[in-house]
């Protein structure tokens, strides 16, 4: 069963206009969720995280909302640029302690930005 | 500075060979991963080490697959007689591992991984 879920495989988003991507859970310990952006041929790169105390967080033309009773974050790109087109992948883990753990990825998003 | 490197970056083997995949971490992070992607899927976790702690071997789907990570920096996967199911992108990531919080995970470039 798939405890992270982004259930649009892609999303087309006209140049300058906001591209929202989505993205729900369903584990309760998750607290800390985190999107990456992959390109092809390339490793995920890091794009922005929230912690569960928090409902949103923002980095430049990138804001991640999470609303935790709903058990759905979402980020939102604005104005989106044609070198956003990527694969986005949303993440979570638990933390209910120090140290680091395993990531839960979604299947992935893959945005089109037209110029 | 340097990010994640993976070597080779593509694999091409025959099925029931074994095949030895490296990573190099970012320098001073203590925390490395894999993880692997197949066609048209997520992520998939497969094994975590921290430190000179036991590793976080639950992802591994099988006993033909284990993780060494040398000297707490270079890590190599190996993959024993390999089958068609085993072929995907094999993605190491590192991270600093704080007294608080979670750690963002750095990715490297993967490795294709392809059994003919």
């Amino acid at each position: 069963d798939q405890q992270v879920k982004q259930n649009s495989p892609s999303l087309s988003v006209q140049e300058g206009r906001i591209s929202i991507l989505n993205c729900d859970y369903t584990n309760s310990m998750f607290d800390y969720f985190l999107w990456y952006k992959k390109y092809p041929a390339e490793g995920p790169t890091f794009l922005i995280s929230i912690s569960s105390i928090k409902d949103k967080n923002e980095d430049g033309r990138f804001t991640v909302f999470l609303n935790k009773s709903a058990k759905h974050l979402s980020l939102h790109i604005v104005p989106s640029q044609p070198g956003d087109s990527a694969v986005y992948f949303c993440a979570a883990s638990g933390n209910s302690g120090a140290g680091s753990y395993q990531l839960t990825f979604g299947k992935g998003t893959k945005l089109s930005v037209i110029p | 500075g340097a990010g994640v490197s993976q070597s080779p970056s593509n694999k091409v083997t025959e099925k029931g060979k074994d095949v030895e995949l490296r990573c190099d971490p970012i320098s001073g992070h203590t925390a490395l991963y894999w993880y692997r992607q197949s066609l048209g899927q997520g992520l998939e976790f497969l094994i975590y080490f921290q430190g000179n702690s036991a590793p976080d071997k639950s992802g591994l789907p099988s006993d033909r697959f284990s993780a060494e990570r040398t000297g707490g920096s270079v890590s190599t996967l190996t993959i024993q007689r390999t089958q068609q199911e085993d072929s995907a992108v094999y993605l190491c990531a590192s991270s600093l591992v704080r007294t608080s919080g979670a750690d963002t995970q750095y990715f490297g470039p993967g490795t294709r991984l392809t059994v003919l």
